[in-house]
């Protein structure tokens, strides 16, 4: 089973900033806050992820809380292209060795909205 | 990132056929991994592809049923056998690159399959 809980749904109005949570308040001091997304059945797209200190990419920013039992992403600009279900996914990383696989839960269907 | 293409995009196939679906990547590639999108369904590993020997399974998914070939650092293959209605679902590979700590899986676009 999924080691998150994320809301099933969520909107968003275009230009405004999204932000999706999760909850993983079993996660270990090992694991990494991955977190994709997949617009209508395409293959799923990497967007971000971090182990304890907050991250931005040219995509999104991710922010972890403090004790890492929940973390947050923010989308600053949503866009009508930015709808599609948001997986937050936490898994082990090793270096230089395989991560393991990725266990997808059910996700939040975001909808972003003119 | 890694770039990942696979062949068919989509097809419908008859009841009790194979059909063997092939993804090549841009660059060598230590993981592979196969899964299952079922309709309105998230994803599940099917396998991890490994190079050089055989396929690691996960529970629910048989060699039988899902072969998978390897045979270098960018490809990989996966047959669907004696295909019946209930194998009608997206099909996707993923790679990462093991360097580093917390790498990452990229995918590929997807096969999507409709048995009849």
């Amino acid at each position: 089973d999924a080691k998150t809980t994320q809301p099933p749904s969520m909107d968003c109005a275009e230009g405004r900033a999204a932000n999706l949570p999760c909850n993983h308040s079993t996660i270990s001091g090992n694991e990494y806050v991955y977190w994709y997304r997949q617009i209508h059945s395409q293959g799923p797209q990497y967007i971000i992820h971090g182990l304890k200190n907050n991250e931005t990419n040219e995509m999104a920013s991710l922010i972890i809380t403090e004790d890492r039992k929940s973390s947050t992403l923010i989308l600053p600009h949503a866009t009508l292209r930015d709808t599609a279900v948001y997986y937050c996914i936490v898994r082990v990383g090793y270096y230089g060795g395989s991560q393991g696989n990725l266990i997808f839960g059910k996700g939040t269907k975001l909808s972003v909205k003119p | 990132s890694a770039v990942i293409s696979q062949k068919p995009s989509r097809d419908i196939c008859q009841r009790g056929t194979s059909l063997t679906i092939q993804c090549q990547v841009d660059s060598q590639v230590t993981m592979m991994f196969w899964y299952r999108q079922q309709p309105g369904q998230s994803l599940t590993l099917i396998a991890t592809a490994n190079q050089g020997s055989e396929a690691t399974y996960e529970s629910g998914f048989v060699i039988d049923k899902f072969p998978i070939s390897r045979p270098n650092l960018t490809f990989s293959t996966l047959t669907v056998s004696n295909m019946s209605p209930e194998d009608s679902s997206i099909y996707l590979c993923s790679v990462e690159r093991g360097v580093g700590y917390g790498e990452t899986q990229y995918f590929g676009p997807g096969t999507r399959l409709l048995v009849l």
